[in-house]
């Protein structure tokens, strides 16, 4: 079955403490990208990665690291975390390839709190 | 910054009529998408239209794409209560995706 998951679903941590938000997919796909989002403002890009060690800013990239070291994964890291990172974040991918039809395949959330 | 905006943001109907929702955009595209989310779930991809196609169908969903006016629309047609979700509209290119702020549809039984 393909799959995008998403660890943790739910995680409530405090300011400062380094966490990172895993997402693995068993698709073979080229291009992940994570997203969060916020009441009233949608999802918003944070990063994304075109393929292994290929990684690139979306909109709202501060605060947030990215590693491709496998194609299979694309860990979100917090070094940092702050309040206004609370939020539901997802992780999405498709591919590249011609084989594409420009669809994401999301997985199901993590939503984060950080007090 | 937001490249697909849905209008409304909002939208409550009665289980049977259809729904309408709306999606601007401001850069040139090579599709736009239109994906559902229940409640805190991830997306669901419904239907991709491309920049040259000016309509497509799946089901009870209607897209229609007009690209001089950068706006897009989808229709669902004898909508249920199980057709209660958010909805998104998404422009892609070849690097990434853009989604707007959704319209949330309630339909009531």
């Amino acid at each position: 079955e393909a799959q995008v998951t998403q660890n943790p679903r739910y995680l409530i941590t405090v300011t400062g403490k380094k966490l990172t938000v895993t997402c693995s997919q068993n698709m073979n796909h080229e291009y992940m990208s994570w997203y969060r989002q916020d009441p009233g403002l949608g999802l918003r890009q944070i990063y994304y990665s075109m393929n292994v060690e290929v990684t690139d800013k979306g909109d709202v990239p501060e605060g947030y690291k990215v590693s491709r070291k496998e194609k299979r994964n694309f860990p979100l890291i917090l070094e940092s975390p702050s309040p206004n990172q609370t939020s539901l974040y997802f992780c999405a991918t498709r591919p590249t390839s011609g084989r594409s039809t420009g669809e994401l395949f999301f997985g199901e959330g993590s939503r984060l709190t950080v007090l | 910054s937001q490249q697909g905006e849905e209008d409304p943001q909002a939208l409550s109907i009665q289980e049977g009529e259809n729904a309408t929702m709306n999606c601007s955009y401001k850069t040139s595209i090579n599709n736009l998408q239109w994906y559902r989310q229940n409640s805190g779930r991830g997306l669901v991809h419904l239907i991709l239209i491309r920049s040259n196609e000016r309509e497509k169908h799946s089901g009870r969903l209607r897209v229609t794409l007009d690209t001089s006016k950068k706006s897009s629309s989808l229709l669902i047609t004898a909508s249920r209560a199980a057709d209660t979700a958010s909805y998104f509209c998404a422009r892609g290119n070849n690097n990434d995706m853009r989604f707007g702020a959704g319209t949330r549809l309630t339909v009531k039984p």
